[in-house]
């Protein structure tokens, strides 16, 4: 079954620090992985998106790596700020005759705490 | 082009009501997705079409749940007898049929069945 896991599921860091998410995979055949910030009760915002021959990404303050060997990605947020909480959800893309369609994890709740 | 628009934004009904959502996604976008997220989870996938054929139905999608795009661009998702279970939000997405192409949210429609 292709599944997405998220650790951890939820989070408290103060604001300044730097953090990292997890996230682990076994979707199979492989088109590529994204990571979504999902403010509460808004639709999620696209942050990265890798293919598999991409070994990390950056979007400012955020950082993703994928080892897809491993089928393992982390999302790291340099120098946090208060805006950065929220959830952060996994979101990896099957290839499937032609067809990509999105598999989401369940998201790791991030609080930024002054 | 604003991005993937939703409507309505909230909706309170009453139980064994019918409800029925809107999404309008980026012109540009052949495919749009709509997926129902409950609190503290990912979003899960109800469905997808490419162009006005649906191609995926989720076997969460029960046969109280109809979505249409008869013209290949704007979406309903129509709940009959609507029951309390059906409370979530329905998140509608879009994006083009080409692999790695981003795929944009709506903010998403918060449905609440009393």
């Amino acid at each position: 079954k292709n599944q997405v896991e998220q650790s951890p599921q939820s989070l408290i860091i103060l604001e300044g620090k730097n953090c990292t998410l997890q996230c682990n995979y076994t979707v199979s055949p492989f088109s590529n992985l994204r990571w979504y910030k999902q403010d509460t009760g808004r639709g999620p915002v696209s942050l990265t998106i890798m293919t598999f021959s991409e070994n990390t990404k950056s979007n400012g303050r955020y950082t993703a790596t994928l080892d897809a060997d491993t089928k393992q990605s982390s999302l790291h947020i340099t120098a946090s700020q208060l805006s950065d909480s929220a959830s952060y959800i996994c979101v990896v893309s099957l290839l499937d005759w032609g067809y990509s369609t999105l598999t989401f994890g369940k998201g790791t709740m991030l609080l930024v705490s002054p | 082009d604003t991005g993937v628009s939703q409507n309505p934004r909230h909706k309170i009904t009453k139980r064994g009501q019918n409800v029925t959502f809107r999404c309008d996604p980026i012109s540009e976008h052949n495919r749009l997705y709509w997926y129902r997220q409950t609190l503290g989870q990912g979003p899960e996938f109800l469905t997808y079409f490419q162009n006005e054929a649906q191609l995926e139905k989720s076997r969460l999608l029960s046969d109280r749940f109809s979505a249409e795009r008869p013209k290949g661009s704007f979406s309903t998702l129509e709940i009959q007898r609507t029951e309390q279970g059906d409370s979530a939000m329905y998140l509608c997405a879009s994006t083009h049929e080409w692999e790695n192409t981003e795929a944009f949210f709506g903010q998403g429609t918060r449905l609440t069945v009393v």
